[in-house]
């Protein structure tokens, strides 16, 4: 299917646990995005990358690892989860600087 | 330091009334770009509207309007006649080069509209 998606969108994780959330996208948008949303901050950049390779750090990466080894895919990895991370984690894409992104479903993840 | 701030955290308006929502952004760029999203009570994150940096137009689409003022650094959504359906979460965001060719894309932290039946 065309588009961006996210998955898994839901998961429950164990505190220490390392889990890795995945985002696909068809369009081979160069532009790609990790946000996490928690209620009273709104939506806060955790990574964010203009193409295979090149990522830079948002406001909150700490606790955070992305890759982009293709254009499509932009996981994004918490290396040990803690109840902090508790959030629901929206990947974004786009083609350009004066084009919209285009956002997945979201994942929920818990942590406990 | 705050890249774009939605100081109204929630604004609750009787349908059919007119709110202003508002949104206040710091960029260094000459070139940039602004955006309006809306996340209905479902999740997803709906594009509404993008104004770049040298186009100072005001929009009307419908029911919303979009006022753009680069000498205050503010690019404020009206909403006309409102209506139960407005009722959602609106993200203003602005898009900025970064490092190394990189894009950022920074969202307000949103305000919650409620139209009261």
């Amino acid at each position: 299917d065309a588009g961006i998606t996210q998955s898994p969108r839901y998961k429950i994780t164990e505190t220490g646990r390392q889990v890795t959330l995945m985002c696909h996208q068809t369009w081979s948008h160069s532009y790609m995005f990790w946000y996490r949303q928690d209620l009273g901050h709104g939506l806060r950049l955790i990574y964010y990358s203009a193409a295979a390779d090149i990522t830079d750090k948002g406001e909150v990466p700490d606790g955070y690892v992305v890759s982009r080894s293709k254009t499509e895919n932009f996981p994004l990895t918490l290396e040990s989860a803690t109840r902090s991370q508790t959030s629901v984690y929206f990947c974004a894409s786009r083609g350009s600087l004066n084009t919209e992104a285009f956002f997945g479903q979201g994942t929920r993840l818990t942590v406990v | 330091a705050q890249k774009v701030t939605q100081a109204q955290t929630e604004i609750s308006v009787v349908e059919k009334e007119d709110v202003t929502l508002d949104c206040v952004y710091e960029t260094r760029d000459t070139t940039y770009y602004l955006f309006w999203y809306k996340q209905p009570p479902s999740g997803e994150l709906v594009f509404l509207i993008r104004r770049n940096s040298f186009d100072e137009q005001n929009e009307i689409s419908g029911r919303y309007s979009w006022n753009f003022q680069k000498s205050t650094s503010s690019f404020n959504f009206t909403i006309t006649a409102s209506q139960v359906v407005d009722s959602a979460v609106y993200f203003c965001a602005l898009s900025e080069r970064s490092n190394f060719g990189n894009e950022k894309l920074t969202f307000g932290t949103g305000t919650r509209l409620t139209i009261i039946p």
